[in-house]
């Protein structure tokens, strides 16, 4: 299975702390993908990794990836309460993106 | 440009009725995934459908469960004879016509109890 699976389940912090998710994987991918979803809301991507990319930028977002340990992580610098919600990994090899259980992530003001 | 769409956002059965999902994709997408999220769980894959054709429905249940794409209007996803079991979030993810996926856009999602 292709399935991402993430890590820590849950992560409590306060606001401007970092915080960092991770997401591990078993086989091979053309990339990886990072969502958001919000309590209640739909999922909403934040970037996608490929698979010959290590590390890729988008605002206060950082994504890692390493093939070589079937990983990745998710660092959300300066972390603000509108950050508090869950966030998937989901690995693509063909077309259909495998999602895992999700990080819910809580930042307390 | 709307994004992708779905109604009705909550529906509420009775076992034994019949449940219809629709999900409008994004403009200029030919592509639909359907999506199963259990509470506190992962979105789990059902099918992937382009216009008046079924891709992929590897992640549909054998029975009950059936889905359409067709040339004009929304896509539907419908459940017949729901069970309680079938409480869950319904999304419907679009993408264009690359051929190949890369990025999927969701829609908000439909809500069904199953009462």
């Amino acid at each position: 299975s292709q399935q991402g699976e993430e890590d820590p389940q849950a992560l409590s912090i306060q606001e401007g702390e970092n915080a960092t998710m991770n997401c591990s994987y078993k086989t091979s991918i053309n990339n990886l993908q990072w969502y958001r979803q919000n309590s209640g809301r739909g999922l909403v991507h934040l970037i996608l990794i490929r698979s010959n990319e290590r590390e890729k930028h988008s605002g206060r977002l950082r994504v890692t990836l390493d093939t070589s340990k079937k990983s990745s992580s998710l660092l959300i610098t300066a972390s603000r309460a509108a950050d508090t919600a869950s966030y998937f990994c989901a690995t693509g090899g063909s077309y259909i993106p495998t999602f895992g259980r999700g990080t819910s992530l809580i930042v307390h003001p | 440009n709307a994004g992708v769409m779905q109604n009705p956002r909550h529906l509420v059965r009775r076992r034994g009725q019949e449940a219809r999902l629709r999900c409008s994709p994004m403009k200029g997408h030919s592509h639909v995934y359907w999506y199963r999220q259990l509470p506190e769980e992962g979105l789990k894959f059902m099918v992937y459908l382009q216009k008046e054709n079924i891709i992929d429905e590897s992640g549909m249940p054998k029975e009950r469960f059936s889905a359409e794409f067709p040339k004009e209007g929304p896509s539907i996803l419908r459940i017949q004879q729901v069970v309680r079991g079938d409480s869950a979030a319904y999304f419907c993810a679009s993408s264009p016509p690359s051929g190949r996926t890369d990025t999927q856009y969701f829609g908000p999602g439909t809500r069904l109890t199953v009462l």
